[in-house]
């Protein structure tokens, strides 16, 4: 049963980078069938996609935290990893890896999730 | 970009039946996705393109969609699906949430 797993430092200090890294278990990441993405929800707020990324490398991310945001893939380690730079007070949150399909029945669904990961921006 | 509107919160009484739903521009021409919240949980998928369950989610839960609107439907509302419910479409290049709706069962 694939299962992913969030992992990071449990607080970042405003200006500075935040990196997350989701491992992938009982399934590979190299499958041209699913994207693998990010997305996080402020406390008491709604769910944000930061972004996704293939297998390959190939990324989309979204518009609003683009210039901020890199996602990428590690598939020797069946990691993906993100990283948001200049980081404020709002992007305290929850972040969530999960993974969307591409050609499945579940195509643009998010259809598992990491159990998420606080990270508080704080000084 | 694309929008989603939810409304804020819904209350049902147990054992009746629940509406929520999500509203976008001509989303009737969009697959819609849906996803149960608990507090402190991660999402759980509940609806797929539209109107599909996921293995292990009851009958209880439907979903449709047309025109502007689309809708999850829950059926003899129980205490343990009290939760948030967002609804979700893929639009050109980004994936875009509803601002999620808060389900009360009385």
């Amino acid at each position: 049963q694939l299962q992913l797993q969030e992992s990071g430092p449990g607080l970042v200090k405003p200006s500075e980078t935040l990196s997350l890294t989701c491992t992938v278990s009982g399934g590979s990441i190299s499958t041209s069938s699913y994207y693998w993405g990010w997305i996080r929800q402020p406390p008491g707020k709604g769910l944000e996609w930061i972004g996704s990324i293939y297998y390959s490398g190939s990324t989309y991310y979204n518009p609003s935290l683009k210039s901020r945001v890199t996602i990428s893939v590690d598939t020797s380690k069946n990691q993906f990893s993100l990283k948001l730079s200049s980081v404020t007070a709002a992007d305290t949150a929850v972040f969530y890896c999960a993974r969307s399909g591409v050609d499945t029945p579940m195509v643009d669904a998010f259809d598992i999730w990491g159990q998420g990961t606080m990270v508080p921006v704080s000084s | 970009s694309y929008e989603l509107t939810q409304p804020l919160s819904v209350s049902v009484a147990l054992g009746q039946t629940a509406r929520i739903t999500c509203g976008g521009n001509n989303i009737g021409s969009k697959s819609v996705h849906w996803y149960q919240q608990k507090p402190g949980q991660a999402p759980v998928l509940v609806i797929y393109r539209d109107s599909n369950r996921p293995s292990g989610i009851p009958e209880r839960f439907a979903g449709s969609n047309s025109g502007n609107t689309a809708t999850l439907t829950i059926s003899r509302a129980q205490a343990g699906d009290e939760a948030d419910y967002y609804c979700q479409v893929w639009d050109n290049t980004f994936f875009v949430f509803g601002p999620g709706t808060k389900v009360t069962v009385l």
